[in-house]
């Protein structure tokens, strides 16, 4: 199974981009890099996912490196509301079938005023 | 508001008593799971279910009894719990093949077991 490393926390001005990332040395060629953030008291929020090529959506971008070994998170225009434990996941495969999420330490962010 | 609800939000009870947690997905999804979230370890998958059948355990002590009624609905039934079991306890859905697509996640149901 893949793992992943994130640095323990990050800081980040509020407004400003917010750059979050994760080594996956190990991953292999058929596993998809997922992030999740979890704001204090509530559940994991699934953010964006991606197999090789850059991906964007509303809430955050995705680039990973193309020997796919790392990848970072960018949340564009932070806010103070992005304050979270930003995890970095990579989907692992158990029983046949590839479902599992295995949640690491993850990296808390805290964004500044 | 993910779409997925649980109750209480909060519970706090003694290592005789039998509690249920309970949790609602209102996505239309097939897939549920009850993971656990203690302050020294990572987030822990407890039970899977895909279309009302269990296909995962991964090695939960039996005082902990999922049930899945339907794709919409997840209990977990508590007995005999030791303290070692206060924890955050989360219920997600998703839906489609296991895996394929992201977990919504409730807001948790914190558990206190004195």
């Amino acid at each position: 199974d893949a793992k992943t490393t994130q640095p323990t926390s990050m800081d980040c001005a509020e407004g400003r981009a917010a750059n979050l990332p994760c080594n996956h040395s190990t991953i292999s060629g058929n596993e998809y890099v997922y992030w999740y953030r979890q704001i204090h008291s509530q559940g994991p929020q699934y953010i964006i996912h991606g197999l090789k090529n850059n991906e964007t959506n509303e809430m955050a971008s995705l680039i990973i490196t193309e020997d796919r070994k790392s990848s970072t998170l960018i949340l564009p225009h932070a806010t103070l509301r992005d304050t979270a434990v930003y995890y970095c996941i990579v989907r692992v495969a158990s029983g046949g079938s590839n479902y599992k999420l295995t949640f690491g330490k993850g990296t808390l962010l805290t964004v500044n005023p | 508001e993910t779409g997925v609800t649980q109750t209480p939000r909060h519970l706090v009870m003694g290592m005789t008593n039998k509690k249920s947690l309970k949790c609602e997905q209102h996505l239309g999804h097939n897939a549920m799971y009850w993971y656990k979230q203690s302050a020294k370890k990572p987030l822990e998958l407890m039970f899977v279910y895909n279309f009302k059948e269990q296909t995962e355990n991964n090695s939960v002590p039996s005082r902990f009894s999922p049930e899945c009624p339907n794709s919409s609905h997840l209990f977990l039934h508590l007995h005999t719990l030791q303290p070692e079991d206060s924890a955050l306890y989360l219920c997600a859905s998703s839906q489609g093949e296991l895996g394929r697509n992201e977990q919504f996640f409730g807001p948790g149901t914190r558990l206190t077991v004195l």
